[in-house]
C-alpha cells in the first residue's frame, strides 16, 4: 500500500464549526490532490498542488481551502462546515515524472449535522 | 472537456468466473493514460492497471487485463478467475499525457458470489 495518510478517518461535527482534514505522504511526491466522493461514489477533483506554495482549484467548485507549506503535507480546511459538505474526502499524491500514477489515502468521511 | 463513462453501475460474477467491465471516454488528445482503480468497501483506492495510449499492446497484471480500443475510445477491464477479494467499486480514469488531473468514471460495483 502507498504511504499516504489521512486523519481523521471519520468526523461528525456540527454546523458552523471550522475543520481541517489532514493529509500527509512520505513518498516525496511533488503533486498532491483532494477529491470529493459523493454518495453515488463519483469522484470530483476539488484542489491540487504541483509543489510547495502551489495550489489550484479543481473541476468541482468547493468552499474549502488548501495550503502546501511542506512537500509532505496538504491539509484541507472548511471555515464553517455545513450539511452540504457531508461527503468522503480522498487525498492523493503522485510523482512529477513518469506515468504520474496517483496514490490514494484511506479517505476522511465527514458528516456535518 | 474529457468525459469518462462507465455504463454498468453493478456487475455480479461467480467465484472463479470472468467478468468484463466497460469504460468509454471522450477526448481530442492523441497521447494520454488510462487507469483502472479498485476501491474495496471502507478501504483505500488502489491502482489495478494502467495503459499508455501510444502502446498498442493491451496491459495485463496477473488476473487483470484490458482491451484498449483507441479508435473506439474504449477501455474495458477483464477480471479472470474472480476471487471474493475482487469485490469492490472499480473506477476507470483518464489523464492527458501532459496533464495532472484524473477524470473518473462513475464507477462499477463488482459483486462476487461464492
Amino acid at each position: 500500500e502507498a504511504d499516504i495518510y489521512q486523519t481523521p478517518r471519520y468526523l461528525v461535527i456540527g454546523t458552523g464549526k471550522k475543520i481541517t482534514l489532514e493529509c500527509s505522504q512520505t513518498m516525496g511526491h511533488d503533486k498532491m490532490y483532494w477529491y470529493q466522493q459523493d454518495p453515488g461514489m463519483e469522484l470530483h477533483l476539488i484542489h491540487y498542488s504541483y509543489g510547495v506554495n502551489s495550489t489550484e482549484k479543481g473541476d468541482l467548485s468547493s468552499e474549502s481551502t488548501v495550503s502546501r507549506i511542506r512537500t509532505e503535507h496538504f491539509p484541507l480546511t472548511l471555515e464553517s462546515a455545513r450539511p452540504s459538505h457531508t461527503s468522503q474526502y480522498l487525498c492523493a499524491s503522485s510523482a512529477r515524472v513518469g506515468t504520474d500514477t496517483q496514490y490514494f489515502g484511506p479517505g476522511t468521511r465527514l458528516t456535518v449535522l | 472537456a474529457q468525459t469518462v463513462t462507465q455504463s454498468q453501475p453493478e456487475m455480479s460474477v461467480q467465484e472463479a468466473e470472468t467478468v468484463t467491465l466497460s469504460c468509454t471516454y471522450d477526448t481530442s488528445e492523441s497521447d494520454y493514460y488510462l487507469f483502472w482503480y479498485k476501491q474495496p468497501p471502507s478501504r483505500q483506492m488502489i491502482l489495478v492497471i494502467r495503459q499508455e495510449a501510444y502502446k498498442q499492446q493491451n496491459a495485463t497484471e496477473n488476473r487483470f487485463s484490458v482491451n484498449f480500443q483507441k479508435a473506439a475510445k474504449s477501455f474495458s477491464l477483464k477480471i479472470s478467475d474472480s476471487q471474493l477479494g475482487d469485490a469492490a467499486m472499480y473506477f476507470c480514469a483518464y489523464r492527458k499525457a501532459a496533464g495532472n488531473k484524473l477524470t473518473f468514471g462513475g464507477g462499477t460495483r463488482v459483486l462476487v458470489k461464492p
